[in-house]
């Protein structure tokens, strides 16, 4: 199986901060990367796929770069509506295997 | 617009079985991988299954054996049926169509809690 592992676990950051989140695949995925935002009570919401293809209605502030086993996250001035977990997720097969999430705080 | 709407989650006693639906509009079932995606409760998301297209179906080592997933083309309607349930498969579970590994819609999930 291939393992997804996420850092840091959690981060904290202002309002208009640039934040990154990394994503390491124990083996090539090549692209077949995607990421998630989830906010507390709810069901998460794609936001990336195909590791930088942004999903119709995200904002532009997110963006995603990477391939094979690296993968990063950029949320390029963080809004208050970004305070979420994240989550990457691999399926270049089954197992489709996600990462331990991301935890997003307000500083 | 794609929805999914999941039902049947609920109490159960170890070793017992239940059946979670999820009702699906806006698009066929036949034509789009679906699945099911776990959450235990503060935990991370996990994998559970999937059925594609064609009819074949995986399922995550955790309930291989145990889950059977399926579909309804009548009802457009995704089947998660869950036999020798154990304390560690208490979850939401939520129901998801994949743009083909990847998770584009979500539902908003059913919680199954499993406890004597």
């Amino acid at each position: 199986d291939i393992q997804m592992t996420q850092s840091p676990s959690s981060l904290s950051a202002s309002v208009g901060d640039r934040v990154t989140i990394a994503c390491r695949a124990s083996q090539s995925i090549r692209t077949y990367l995607a990421w998630y935002q989830q906010k507390p009570g709810k069901a998460p919401n794609l936001l990336i796929y195909k590791a930088s293809t942004l999903e119709s209605a995200v904002p532009s502030r997110f963006s995603g770069s990477g391939s094979a086993t690296e993968f990063t996250l950029t949320i390029s001035s963080l809004q208050p509506d970004d305070f979420a977990t994240y989550y990457c997720q691999q399926y270049s097969g089954s197992p489709y295997t996600f990462g331990q999430g991301t935890k997003l705080e307000i500083k | 617009e794609v929805q999914l709407a999941e039902t049947g989650g609920g109490l159960i006693q170890p070793g017992g079985s239940l059946t979670l639906s999820c009702a699906a509009s806006g698009f066929t079932v036949i034509n789009d991988y679906m699945g099911w995606v776990r959450q235990a409760p503060g935990k991370g998301l996990e994998w559970v299954s999937i059925v594609y297209s064609d009819g074949r179906t995986e399922y995550a080592d955790s309930v291989k054996g145990r889950f059977t997933i399926s579909r309804d083309i009548a009802k457009n309607t995704l089947y998660l049926e869950m036999n020798t349930l154990r304390v560690e498969d208490t979850a939401m579970y939520y129901c998801v169509r994949t743009g083909g590994g990847f998770f584009d819609h979500w539902g908003r999930g059913t919680l199954v809690t499993v406890s004597s």
